[in-house]
């Protein structure tokens, strides 16, 4: 499969710890953001959204921040498991039927 | 319901050679869109549909890439003739619309030119 983890930032996370990943975006007028997780040989795969009128989102495991004023978004991932391994990538839209724009990627590496 | 399927898997040709991609996106999913993932960096845009209709192609490289989707349903991603640094993973995504759960991608096409 495709090695999804070339040239990209990489976070090391005991297995069992919080893994926080961060991202910044780039266009001030987004209102959408998603996060995806890319495993080797497999699509980016939807994790969790937030609209720009929110500023946290909480799903299973998962939380997403939101801060507009420094354009920054966060993912954050409780108790992280071996399956949590992959690289996750950040995404932003203005428009919900519009193209979204992927942010660069971070790898996700769980330690024993 | 199925997912976003592509076809093929993996593709290896010769510079200069010829290959079509296909994409079936989820059935009833006006909306479908081609990314592209080059070696190490991130997942770029390349266009999207709305239905047959190209609603947005600022994301293709040249004009070596064409994309099709006739009758709404399919799409093909064909590329001519290739160039080395077209290799990389071609991704498809489908949606409704942008709803709460996002797109859903396939699994990628990897092409390797060589």
């Amino acid at each position: 499969g495709e090695s999804v983890g070339l040239h990209l930032p990489t976070l090391s996370v005991q297995e069992g710890d919080n893994s926080i990943i961060n991202c910044a975006y780039s266009n001030s007028a987004s209102d959408y953001f998603i996060w995806y997780k890319q495993e080797s040989g497999k699509g980016p795969q939807f994790i969790i959204d937030i609209r720009s009128n929110m500023d946290k989102r909480q799903g299973q495991r998962v939380t997403v921040l939101l801060n507009k004023t420094v354009k920054h978004l966060s993912l954050q991932i409780a108790a992280t498991q071996p399956g949590d391994s992959a690289v996750y990538f950040c995404a932003e839209n203005m428009n919900r039927d519009d193209k979204i724009i992927f942010g660069k990627g971070t790898r996700l590496h769980i330690l024993p | 319901e199925a997912g976003v399927t592509q076809f093929p898997s993996h593709s290896v040709i010769e510079k200069g050679q010829t290959v079509t991609l296909r994409c079936d996106p989820i059935s009833g999913h006006d909306n479908l869109y081609w990314y592209r993932r080059v070696m190490g960096k991130e997942i770029k845009f390349l266009l999207h549909f709305v239905k047959e209709s190209k609603q947005d192609e600022s994301g293709m490289p040249n004009n070596r890439f064409l994309a099709e989707r006739t009758g709404g349903t399919y799409s093909t991603l064909k590329v001519q003739p290739a160039e080395l640094e077209d290799s990389g993973v071609y991704f498809c995504a489908s949606s409704r619309i942008m709803g709460d759960s996002g797109y859903t991608f396939g699994s990628g096409t990897r092409l390797t030119v060589v």
